[in-house]
């Protein structure tokens, strides 16, 4: 089945970019979705991009996929303390139920 | 715009204990509908989703139960819950638009002493 992995944590400096990490098994993923989670809370949808997109930026978020490696990054500029969250990937593959594939998540620490 | 409220936020529960969790969504019709489950420090295992009205399909064998009674409601049951069962469980819906992109809930914290 459809497998996606996360590295479990990152710590970083107040003003530093953040890079968080997934990688995915499924070969036919149509859309890559990126999700933040606050501490208590559900998830809030951050980006996501599609399949045949290398690049997609939205503000301080740029969103990299290499298709062929399966890889997808989040990239986070200038991080603030209000960006210390889990944060994560999901993929969603064919079919018409529409069900996503969630990564483990990383927790992103931004210290000062 | 469209919102997904879920009820309770918290919940305390014996082993032992019936459950019934609740989702609704408001602003727009016949979406497809999500139940996942988060454990502690851990992803968002799916444990249901609904296409329509009466229609439920579970992904995991376990002890709940979903049911859609109605378009923009979907419910998350147990007749007996287990310690295993604590968790974050929360609710998503579809827009089936051109982003093809689920949006959650608030979630209920779920505790099962």
């Amino acid at each position: 089945g459809e497998d996606v992995e996360q590295s479990l944590f990152l710590s970083v400096r107040e003003g530093d970019s953040s890079v968080i990490n997934c990688t995915y098994t499924d070969s036919s993923s149509t859309y890559l979705y990126w999700y933040k989670q606050e501490p208590g809370a559900g998830l809030q949808l951050l980006t996501y991009i599609f399949s045949n997109m290398d690049m997609k930026q939205d503000q301080r978020l740029t969103v990299l996929l290499n298709k062929k490696d399966k890889h997808l990054s989040l990239r986070i500029a200038d991080t603030q303390t209000g960006d210390s969250a889990i944060y994560f990937c999901a993929e969603r593959g064919t079919g018409t139920a529409s069900k996503l594939t969630f990564g483990t998540g990383t927790r992103l620490q931004v210290t000062l | 715009s469209q919102t997904i409220h879920q009820w309770p936020a918290t919940l305390v529960q014996p082993v032992g204990s019936p459950l019934s969790l609740e989702c609704t969504v408001e602003g727009t019709s016949n979406p497809n509908l999500y139940w996942y489950r988060q454990a502690a420090g851990r992803g968002l295992q799916l444990l249901f989703y609904s296409v329509g009205i009466g229609q439920i399909s579970s992904e995991v064998p376990q002890n709940l139960s979903a049911s859609r009674p109605q378009d923009r409601q979907f419910i998350l049951s147990s007749k007996k819950l287990l310690l295993s069962d604590s968790g974050f469980y929360l609710c998503a819906w579809r827009d089936g638009g051109s982003t093809d992109t689920q949006y959650f809930g608030p979630g209920t914290r779920l505790t099962v002493l």
